[in-house]
């Protein structure tokens, strides 16, 4: 079965804190994509970033960096030197090479960065 | 990225009325539309996909004739949501794609929040 566990519920911060959203995903295949979404508090979904997982090397996009690692199954992500901006619910999502159609989502964590 | 609208954002609609929701995307001929649901400060779950021109496809659980959903053009697709309940009350987001684009991806919508009195 598919499954994305995001642990951490809330975080908060103070801004320019750097912080690490977890994320545990479970699957049979071995071909499967991974993908990171932030929501904010308008609601609509921002893709953040999406992986397959023959690729782990690790990717930065400015102020944000993805940890992939298969031998834990874990695909973190972190933000350097929060802004408030920054706040929102983040979310982690798993599809599989044969259905790349179903996103199966985590919880999200809610991300609160104080100025 | 793509453009992906919903309308309403949001509706307020008394018990068993039915809503329908429409999903446009602005920008790109989107072959397949997923609808989701998301209740307060949870998780997103699929609803069902849809392809354009055919009969969509409901996740386990999803009743299909309450939730009434047509894709009949490569840019819109409606969710209806039949004899509403407070139960149903809900933020239900779409997304779209291209399957025939070389990046698949899918453009999620700003969402549609219905409460149901």
């Amino acid at each position: 079965a598919q499954k994305v566990t995001q642990a951490q519920t809330e975080i908060s911060v103070v801004e320019k804190e750097d912080v690490t959203l977890d994320c545990v995903y479970e699957t049979r295949d071995t071909t499967y994509y991974l993908f990171w979404y932030k929501q904010p508090p308008s609601g609509e979904l921002v893709f953040l970033i999406r992986r397959n997982s023959f690729d782990e090397q690790n990717e930065i996009s400015g102020r944000y960096s993805w940890n992939f690692q298969k031998s834990t199954s874990s695909f973190n992500f972190t933000i350097t030197a929060s802004q408030v901006v920054d706040s929102a619910v983040y979310f982690c999502a798993l599809s599989e090479a044969y259905n790349t159609d179903k996103l199966i989502f985590g919880t999200g964590t809610r991300l609160q960065v104080f100025p | 990225g793509a453009v992906v609208s919903q309308h309403p954002s949001r509706v307020i609609c008394k018990s068993g009325t039915s809503v329908k929701i429409e999903c446009r995307s602005l920008d790109f001929q989107a072959t397949t539309m997923f609808w989701y649901r998301q209740f307060p400060k949870k998780s997103l779950m699929l609803m069902a996909t849809s392809n354009e021109g055919s009969k969509a496809t409901y996740e386990q659980g999803v009743e299909k004739d309450k939730f009434l959903i047509n894709h009949a053009s490569l840019t819109l697709s409606t969710l209806t949501v039949t004899s509403a309940h407070p139960e149903d009350s809900s933020f239900y987001i779409c997304s779209a794609a291209n399957r025939q684009a070389t990046s698949y991806e899918q453009y999620f919508g700003p969402g549609t929040r219905l409460t149901v009195t």
